[in-house]
């Protein structure tokens, strides 16, 4: 079946330190791969996402290439706020079958210290 | 445009009680999911709809949770006999159609099962 794996937390990092977030996949095809981010107390918001090999997601100074030849969607961004400071989560979309579920991560819980 | 809404935020139930939970998807979409996001199960797909089809019930854990779609926009999903493991917070999603992967979230309803 389909799974995700994600880099365990917490990660603590100062503000305006480098990210990275690794996330691999296991799945047959070509799923289309999500970051999610869940700020405190709020549901979850898309981030970004890729839907073939070797396409790049970015949204608010965070980017992530789905890399087919490593199963791979690690997220990065170069130089970390405070506000971001939440859980983020990776996930995955199989490429065939009826339902579109989407697979998740266990989740990532970053802060950011000022 | 509005997003997809829940109803209500949160809800605590007593052990036996039955509970419903509400949700109304972005207007237009025909996809619907819930999950469940609990700490010691991350996030789990319960049921999938898509138009006027059979659902999808492959990710319900027992027979005390169903839900239902009126009219192809509302669902609910109703847990009978409610057991202190349902306490969760209980996410739906929608997305256009099968084909569109991208999933948007509510804020969820966060259960409590004493």
């Amino acid at each position: 079946g389909n799974s995700v794996t994600q880099m365990e937390g917490p990660v603590t990092l100062s503000e305006e330190a480098f990210l990275t977030i690794n996330c691999t996949y296991t799945a047959t095809g070509y799923p289309s791969l999500f970051w999610y981010v869940q700020y405190p107390g709020e549901g979850l918001q898309l981030l970004l996402k890729a839907t073939k090999a070797d396409d790049k997601g970015s949204n608010k100074g965070f980017e992530a290439t789905y890399r087919k030849e490593t199963t791979s969607f690690h997220l990065e961004k170069g130089s970390v706020q405070v506000s971001d400071s939440a859980v983020y989560f990776c996930a995955l979309s199989p490429s065939s079958g009826s339902a579109r579920q989407l697979t998740f991560g266990s989740g990532t819980q970053l802060t950011v210290l000022p | 445009g509005a997003g997809v809404s829940q109803s209500p935020s949160n809800k605590v139930t007593e052990k036996g009680k039955d509970v419903e939970l509400r949700c109304d998807p972005i207007s237009g979409h025909t996809a619907l999911y819930w999950y469940r996001q609990s700490l010691g199960q991350g996030l789990e797909f319960l049921i999938y709809f898509q138009g006027n089809s059979a659902p999808d019930k492959s990710g319900l854990p027992s027979d005390r949770f169903s839900a239902e779609r009126t009219g192809g926009s509302v669902s609910t999903l109703t847990i009978q006999r409610t057991q202190q493991e349902d306490s969760a917070v209980y996410l739906c999603a929608s997305s256009l159609n099968p084909a569109e992967k991208t999933q948007y979230f509510g804020p969820g309803t966060r259960l409590l099962v004493l």
